[in-house]
């Protein structure tokens, strides 16, 4: 299984501000994913973000509001930028798990970002 | 396009019942669905994947069906406890690595 934390747990922000997210994983893992989850609705998935190439991005979704950085086979960050109360949503980093014996389909997932955007 | 549609959005059960969430896709070409439980402040838990090729899985009290023809899954909770009070999400795969979320079963157990 692959144990997955995030910084920080929560955070309340101004409005026009920007935060980054830190996901962190125990384990070496090929592809991350952001995903995002709107009050009162399910998750959303933002981008997916592989090791050494650009983060490719869901429709609704740019670069330029939701830059990702992926430096290594263990760690993402997502910055949500310029933020309005629209942006206010709990972010959850997941990943893909490879086994030893190759991809495992189980998705595990961290324990979320609460963003609140005044 | 794939939507995923969960019934109930919400169910509060005595302690003891057995119980049925439904889960339907409007795509049947999926590559797997996987069952989620979601606890405030403590992310997604995934509790059952069931492969396209495959019926069903169990796993203790929980037993996951897949009914791809018709766009249905659901999850079946044997003899609920209050502990099993959460949010459980269905999640549909496309082979891709992506999975659409459907809108989730807020559940409460009575003691």
């Amino acid at each position: 299984s692959a144990v997955i934390s995030q910084k920080p747990s929560r955070d309340i922000c101004q409005r026009g501000t920007s935060l980054t997210i830190q996901c962190q994983v125990d384990s070496q893992v090929t592809m991350m994913f952001w995903y995002r989850q709107q009050p009162g609705q399910s998750l959303t998935l933002i981008a997916t973000a592989n090791q050494g190439s650009e983060a490719t991005y869901e429709s609704g979704f740019v670069i330029d509001k939701f830059p990702i950085s992926r430096p290594n086979l263990t760690f993402s960050t997502l910055t949500v930028s310029n933020m309005s109360p629209e942006d206010s949503s709990i972010y959850l980093c997941s990943v893909d798990y490879f086994s030893g014996q190759g991809r495992t389909d189980t998705q595990y997932f961290g324990p979320g970002t609460r963003l609140t955007v005044l | 396009k794939q939507e995923v549609t969960q019934i109930p959005a919400a169910l509060s059960v005595p302690e003891g019942e057995n119980l049925v969430l439904n889960c339907s896709f409007t795509d049947s070409a999926i590559y797997n669905l996987q069952w989620f439980r979601q606890d405030p402040g403590k992310g997604l838990t995934s509790l059952l994947l069931i492969q396209s090729s495959q019926r069903e899985q169990t796993s203790g009290r929980l037993n996951a069906s897949l009914d791809k023809s018709s766009g249905r899954s659901t999850l079946y909770i044997a003899a609920s406890q209050p502990g099993d009070s959460a949010t459980y999400l269905c999640a549909v795969g496309s082979g891709t690595y992506k999975y659409i979320f459907g809108t989730g079963t807020r559940l409460k157990v009575l003691a």
